[in-house]
């Protein structure tokens, strides 16, 4: 079975600061997704960055870049310079190459303080 | 970029009714769209996942006669919550994939439908 473990329910980070979310994770799997999203007050889903499983480079997106550590099954999202606007839960999810579903976490709550 | 959209954003229903929420892909063709329910501060649960021109496939512990999947085109799903009851009261999200090259699999997401079943 697939799943998605995500161990901080919730965390702060001050304006312009550095966070780090934590998600790990477990597949039998060889090829897969991984992806960060974030779900803001509004409640859209938006992806964040996503990550192949084939490839050994961490993906970075502006502010955001992750850690994938494919041996420790191991997806950590860095936030750099945080902003008012990253306020919002964020969900790691594993995307299956052979049945093209989504496991979600159980979500982190940021809230980024002034 | 591709937009999902759903229908409606908001709807109440007397409990015993039936209510039908929208999920549409706006500037793709979606071959494959998800339905997962959301409950207040919890994470997004897949009910079933739907492709063109076929039966949806149900998640185990969702009942198919009560979540009614339809994917009648390559743009619309539609799913109905069939004599609804107060415990159906949820935040519905529904998201399409689009697969374009060979590592670009995504999930496009709806904003989502919230029912309350009074």
């Amino acid at each position: 079975a697939q799943t998605v473990t995500q161990s901080q329910p919730e965390m702060s980070v001050q304006e312009a600061e550095t966070v780090t979310l934590s998600c790990t994770y477990d597949t039998s799997e060889n090829n897969y997704y991984l992806f960060w999203y974030k779900q803001p007050p509004s409640r859209q889903m938006i992806l964040v960055i996503r990550q192949e499983a084939y490839k050994q480079q961490n993906a970075t997106e502006n502010r955001f870049s992750v850690n994938f550590q494919k041996a420790a099954k191991s997806f950590s999202l860095k936030i750099s310079d945080s902003q008012l606007g990253d306020t919002a839960m964020y969900f790691c999810a594993l995307g299956s190459y052979n049945t093209d579903k989504l496991i979600f976490g159980t979500g982190t709550r940021l809230q980024v303080f002034p | 970029g591709a937009v999902v959209s759903q229908h409606p954003s908001r709807v109440i229903c007397k409990s015993g009714t039936s209510v039908k929420i929208e999920c549409r892909s706006l500037d793709f063709q979606a071959t494959t769209m998800f339905w997962y329910r959301q409950f207040p501060k919890q994470s997004l649960m897949l009910m079933a996942t739907s492709n063109e021109g076929s039966k949806a496939t149900y998640e185990q512990g969702v009942e198919k006669d009560k979540f009614l999947i339809n994917h009648a085109s390559l743009t619309l799903s539609t799913l109905t919550v069939t004599s609804a009851h107060p415990e159906d009261s949820s935040f519905y999200i529904c998201s399409a994939s689009s697969i374009s090259g060979a590592s670009s699999y995504e999930q496009y997401f709806g904003p989502g439908t919230r029912l309350t079943v009074t």
